[in-house]
């Protein structure tokens, strides 16, 4: 059974950097076409796409939000990291990681999501 | 990519439920839907444009071609009341891309 769970800070003030982590099981993140993304999503708002990264290291970012995200993986830990800088309160949201596993890029399994608040 | 997606779709219980996605072309991709109830993680109910992953009801289908994708919910439940979003890959600029959402309400 696959699971993945997020975990990191519930506020951070603005300019701060976040640091979200996510631990999986059930599957061991080395077998072509495995992915896992982050993806978040503002109170009473859809669903946005920020980045994932793959089982060979490639990594692919939203393009609006490039420039501040961080995608890396620690296969030995089974987990994700995904840091965003400069965070704003228009980032107060929800923050998902889930897993891809093939390549049609479906999201089959997600994990329960971490509400992060950016507030001073 | 831009998937419009309307923001509701009502149906009475036991009616067939239409949820459309546009784009361009839309049909020459691989479209996944998803639903996602109140206060809860989205759950893959349909991918590929019309398969199922395990353990979804037969209720759940889709189709996809020329410029729109639909999920199609038969014998609509109570239950199935949720926001529902399209969802692909856009290979060109390597990016995954969502509809904006539609929320089904059961009357």
């Amino acid at each position: 059974q696959v699971t993945l769970r997020e975990s990191g800070p519930a506020l951070v003030k603005p300019t701060q950097t976040l640091t979200l982590t996510c631990t999986f099981s059930g599957f061991s993140f080395n077998t072509n076409e495995d992915c896992v993304s982050w993806l978040r999503q503002p109170p009473g708002k859809a669903l946005e796409w920020l980045a994932h990264i793959d089982w060979d290291d490639d990594k692919f970012y939203s393009s609006s939000l490039k420039t501040r995200l961080t995608i890396s993986k620690d296969t030995s830990k089974n987990q994700v990291v995904l840091t965003m800088t400069n965070m704003d309160p228009a980032d107060t949201g929800t923050y998902y990681c889930a897993r891809i596993s093939d390549g049609a890029y479906a999201l089959d399994d997600w994990g329960q999501g971490t509400l992060v608040t950016v507030s001073s | 990519y831009v998937l419009t997606q309307p923001p509701s779709v009502s149906v009475a219980p036991g009616q067939t439920a239409f949820i459309p996605c546009e784009e361009n072309n839309i049909g020459s991709e691989s479209v996944h839907w998803y639903q996602q109830r109140p206060g809860q993680a989205p759950v893959l109910v349909v991918f590929s444009d019309s398969d199922r992953p395990s353990g979804i009801p037969e209720r759940f289908s889709g189709s996809n071609s020329g410029n729109t994708a639909t999920l199609i919910i038969s014998r609509v439940e109570a239950g199935d009341e949720a926001d529902y979003y399209c969802q692909v890959w856009d290979s060109s600029s390597a990016q995954v891309v969502f509809g904006g959402g539609t929320k089904l309400t059961v009357l």
